[in-house]
């Protein structure tokens, strides 16, 4: 099966501009995650979904950022009125969320290629 | 917010030897650890899932976790160049609102040179 996809790969935009940035999951996933990674940094979380709704989506930095994941599937992640700030990579996973046998454990996450969004 | 801390390196080894990474974690209650592998420019590569106290081996990968000291580390033996990236640790609460949320450290960089 495939694994989790992500476009565009890269994204140039200019300050101001709506974006859009698409993730598929692997089939089967339930939860769905999106990161932003700058460099030399780990991974910062956004948002988490399982199923449709976000189950946690403390990690957005602010009102400009929004994500949606409508059918439990496919999930976009909104970005408005883009700054230089948001220039990062945006990192999608997905997840079981059950590790098998292990009720209430989290299953490890499933990285997509990434989106490098530049913003100028 | 969960502090997840490694030392961001270089850590530098030659081909062949046993490369030794560390993360500690400040929530006690956690018991989701996880070890990613990122080669530069491209997305995070799980390694090493650990969920019990004591060592897993898959390979040439041990991960080690001590739950009461709240560390979790992560061996390679026989380094090969290949293994030339950045490692992160990742570590996840199991309880209440931020069930399902990974927290990564900054990584670390290991360089094998042949």
């Amino acid at each position: 099966g495939a694994g989790v996809s992500q476009t565009p790969s890269n994204k140039v935009t200019e300050k101001g501009k709506y974006v859009e940035l698409r993730c598929d999951p692997i089939s089967g996933h339930t939860a769905l995650y999106w990161y932003r990674q700058s460099l030399g940094q780990g991974p910062e979380f956004l948002i988490y979904f399982q199923g449709t709704g976000a189950a946690d989506d403390s990690g957005l930095p602010n009102d400009r950022f929004f994500a949606v994941r409508p059918e439990g599937s496919v999930s976009t992640l909104k970005i408005q009125r883009t700054e230089r700030g948001d220039s990062a990579v945006y990192l999608c996973a997905s997840s079981l969320k059950y590790a098998r046998g292990r009720a209430g454990r989290i299953s490890p996450l499933h990285f997509g290629n990434g989106t490098r969004l530049t913003v100028t | 917010q969960k502090e997840v801390e490694q030392n961001s390196g270089p850590l530098s080894v030659p081909e062949g030897a046993i490369a030794s990474l560390n993360c500690t974690y400040s929530d006690r209650v956690s018991q989701s650890f996880f070890w990613y592998r990122q080669y530069s420019g491209k997305s995070p590569e799980l390694i090493m899932s650990i969920y019990s106290n004591g060592d897993k081996e898959d390979g040439r990968f041990t991960a080690q976790l001590n739950n009461a000291s709240q560390y979790v580390s992560l061996l390679i033996r026989d380094s090969q160049p290949s293994d030339s990236a950045t490692y992160l640790c990742a570590v996840t609460a199991d309880r209440g609102s931020t069930l399902g949320r990974l927290y990564f450290g900054r990584g670390t960089q290991l360089t094998v040179w042949p």
